[in-house]
């Protein structure tokens, strides 16, 4: 089982849905959370934190389930620029800090 | 303010040759990773320096990589010889907080990537 899961999706929808990633992590010792969105042949860029009492940027809610181990990423009113993959991340610092990428999803969005 | 840099963009070598990507961080970020996407795979920690000292280098493949980190600033890593399975997209990335104590949150910054391919 990998550290980090995701839906590799891809997720399609139209401009102007409302869609939501979950993200799943194994290791109970985790301490932190980021959602990143990278695009094709791009570098993957902080999309934002995740913090326990949960948060919103925006048309972006992210929510952290620490009993259940996962997160998610609400996204409202998409756009077409919204079409990337979103790469959960988790740190842990259990036996030393490390850093676990989920594959990412993939979500196209149509006009 | 410039972000995370790296140098080359793209290297294409024959396996047995050498090659030395480069990356400089955001300035005053003491925290450099290097990390690496093979073809279908999920981006894979390498390694960690706080300054010039290597924090963690658990991910670091075999002793075919070498990272420094001279002075603490800009950090080279080193593929020799380079195989066929060393090709992919590494990606350099920096902070500015170590750790996770008292709440703090380790958001890294990624250069563009260096794709590499060794044929």
């Amino acid at each position: 089982r990998k550290e980090v899961e995701q839906d590799p999706g891809p997720f399609n929808v139209p401009e102007g849905a409302t869609v939501a990633f979950n993200c799943t992590y194994s290791n109970s010792a985790s301490q932190s959370f980021f959602w990143y969105r990278q695009d094709c042949r791009k570098e993957p860029k902080l999309l934002m934190s995740v913090y326990s009492s949960g948060n919103e940027d925006g048309r972006f809610t992210a929510q952290l389930n620490r009993a259940s181990q996962y997160i998610s990423l609400l996204i409202r009113d998409s756009k077409l620029s919204d079409s990337a993959t979103y790469l959960c991340v988790v740190n842990s610092a259990d036996g030393g800090f490390k850093t676990i990428f989920g594959a990412g999803t993939r979500l196209f969005v149509k006009a | 303010e410039a972000g995370v840099t790296q140098f080359p963009s793209h290297s294409v070598i024959e396996k047995g040759q050498t090659v030395t990507l480069r990356c400089d961080p955001i300035s005053g970020h003491d925290n450099l990773y290097w990390y690496r996407r093979v073809m279908g795979k999920e981006i894979k920690f390498l390694l960690h320096f706080v300054k010039e000292s290597k924090q963690d280098e658990s991910g670091m493949p075999n002793n075919r990589f070498l990272a420094e980190r001279t002075g603490g600033t800009y950090s080279t890593l080193k593929v020799q010889p380079a195989e066929l399975e060393d090709s992919g997209v590494y990606f350099c990335a920096s902070s500015q907080v170590t750790g996770l104590a008292g709440g703090q949150y380790n958001e890294q910054f990624f250069g563009p990537g260096t794709r590499l391919t060794v044929l």
